[in-house]
């Protein structure tokens, strides 16, 4: 079990560029989520999906926050134009069904100036 | 009043000591309990996974549940330095999934 692989480990942009991150879920798990992770909030529910269908994106901050899942095995979070309070702790999870505990990966460190 | 309540820390004990870490949670919905632990500049891995009122042990940690306070508590017997790291609660209700905010540890040699 590879677990939750994500990708990039750290970004570094200027603000206005367009940033993707990148995640591949355990194999089996139905269900995808993205989260971001600062000092003031903690860990906050950007998206989930089930089934590669998007069940609850109203922890998306803005409009310039985007998350595709077109397939069960990968996954991408989108932020265009960047800014630089977007820099926070991106971490992707994923779980088999919905009362099934998570599992992190080891999240992308954004970074922009 | 948040959905969960957890004191951040830091909490610094010394080595070898028993620690008690604890949420607060105000929905009685909530029907899995959860525990992480997140090093550094890593992910967070779940630790302990408990359903109903009472304890679940695994090795040197015990999760403990009381629904009717609403209070969750993780303890960790004989303490090691490599204990140190930020644990988070975590609660589930029909794919709702809420965390604590974290609590910083440090076990000092």
């Amino acid at each position: 079990d590879a677990g939750v692989i994500q990708s990039p480990r750290h970004e570094v942009t200027e603000m206005g560029q367009e940033v993707t991150l990148r995640c591949k879920p355990i194999s089996g798990h139905n269900s995808l989520f993205w989260y971001r992770q600062t000092m003031m909030r903690g860990l906050e529910l950007l998206i989930y999906f089930n089934n590669n269908v998007p069940i609850d994106d109203s922890g998306m901050p803005e409009d310039r926050f985007s998350a595709k899942m077109p397939n069960a095995s990968f996954s991408t979070l989108k932020i265009q134009p960047s800014e630089p309070r977007d820099s926070a702790v991106y971490f992707c999870a994923s779980n088999r069904d919905s009362n099934s505990p998570l599992h992190f990966g080891n999240g992308t460190r954004l970074t922009v100036t | 009043q948040k959905e969960v309540e957890q004191d951040p820390g830091p909490l610094s004990v010394p080595e070898g000591a028993i620690v008690s870490l604890n949420c607060t949670y105000s929905n009685s919905a909530f029907q899995y309990f959860m525990w992480y632990r997140q090093y550094s500049r890593k992910g967070p891995e779940l630790l302990m996974y408990t359903y109903s009122s009472g304890n679940k042990e695994d090795g040197r940690f015990t999760a403990q549940v009381d629904k009717s306070s609403k209070y969750i508590s993780l303890f960790i017997r004989d303490s090691q330095p490599s204990d140190s790291a930020t644990y988070l609660c975590a609660m589930i209700n029909d794919d709702k999934i809420i965390f604590g905010k974290g609590t910083r540890l440090h076990i000092l040699p």
